[in-house]
């Protein structure tokens, strides 16, 4: 499969801790993507880092990635119960017009 | 603008049935696609298009078919549905390669008894 690989799969935290997800791929890139999805909702893009980038931030969100090892790390700082969700990373092969999407990780922020 | 809009927003099918899901973006982009998503998994690309008047097979193309005959819809079809359909469809929109994000649907939720 094409399909990156997240983990963990689910990830139950109190408010106000560090929520940090981990995503593989398989192939060479253009970018990595991060996606949002609320219960029953489209995906809302989060940010993007391009394969010659080593760490993004925007606002609580910080994203690594480390194209040796060919996997990204997405980590939302001092979380809120509004933060849950289910988190997808996705990627752009080289010399595609395809988006392959990881399985997600669904995040529960507990109040 | 809407964005990308999906119709219809839910339906439900009897194994056989044929339907069309309509996708319309506003924001002048080149490339549609057609997602599908399982309980549990991320989405799985059924069908692209680079442009209008173009369409090419993504992961899972069996059993449906697309049109792009407009740059700002694209439509995706089951001629005959069957309970492996059973999903959430959602469309994407990018304004071209370059620009990478992509923006999407609220989705259609299908159910084939």
């Amino acid at each position: 499969s094409q399909q990156g690989e997240e983990d963990p799969q689910a990830l139950s935290i109190q408010e106000g801790e560090n929520a940090t997800m981990n995503c593989s791929y398989k192939t060479s890139i253009n970018n990595l993507q991060w996606y949002r999805q609320n219960s029953g909702r489209g995906l809302v893009h989060l940010i993007l880092i391009r394969s010659n980038e080593r760490e993004k931030h925007s606002g609580r969100l910080r994203v690594t990635l480390d194209t040796s090892k060919k996997s990204s790390s997405l980590l939302i700082t001092a979380s809120r119960a509004a933060d849950t969700a289910s988190y997808f990373c996705a990627f752009q092969n080289t010399g595609g017009f395809k988006t392959i999407f990881g399985a997600g990780t669904r995040l529960f922020v507990k109040a | 603008n809407a964005g990308v809009t999906q119709t219809p927003k839910f339906r439900v099918l009897k194994t056989g049935q044929s339907m069309t899901l309509l996708c319309a973006q506003d924001m002048n982009h080149e490339y549609m696609y057609w997602y599908r998503q399982d309980p549990g998994m991320g989405l799985r690309l059924i069908h692209y298009s680079v442009g209008e008047g173009t369409t090419a097979k993504g992961e899972v193309p069996d059993g449906y078919n697309v049109s792009r005959l407009k740059k700002q819809n694209f439509l995706l079809g089951l001629e005959s549905a069957a309970p492996s359909q059973t999903s959430v469809y959602f469309c994407a929109s990018i304004r071209a390669a370059a620009t990478d994000t992509q923006y999407f649907g609220p989705g259609t939720r299908l159910t084939v008894l």
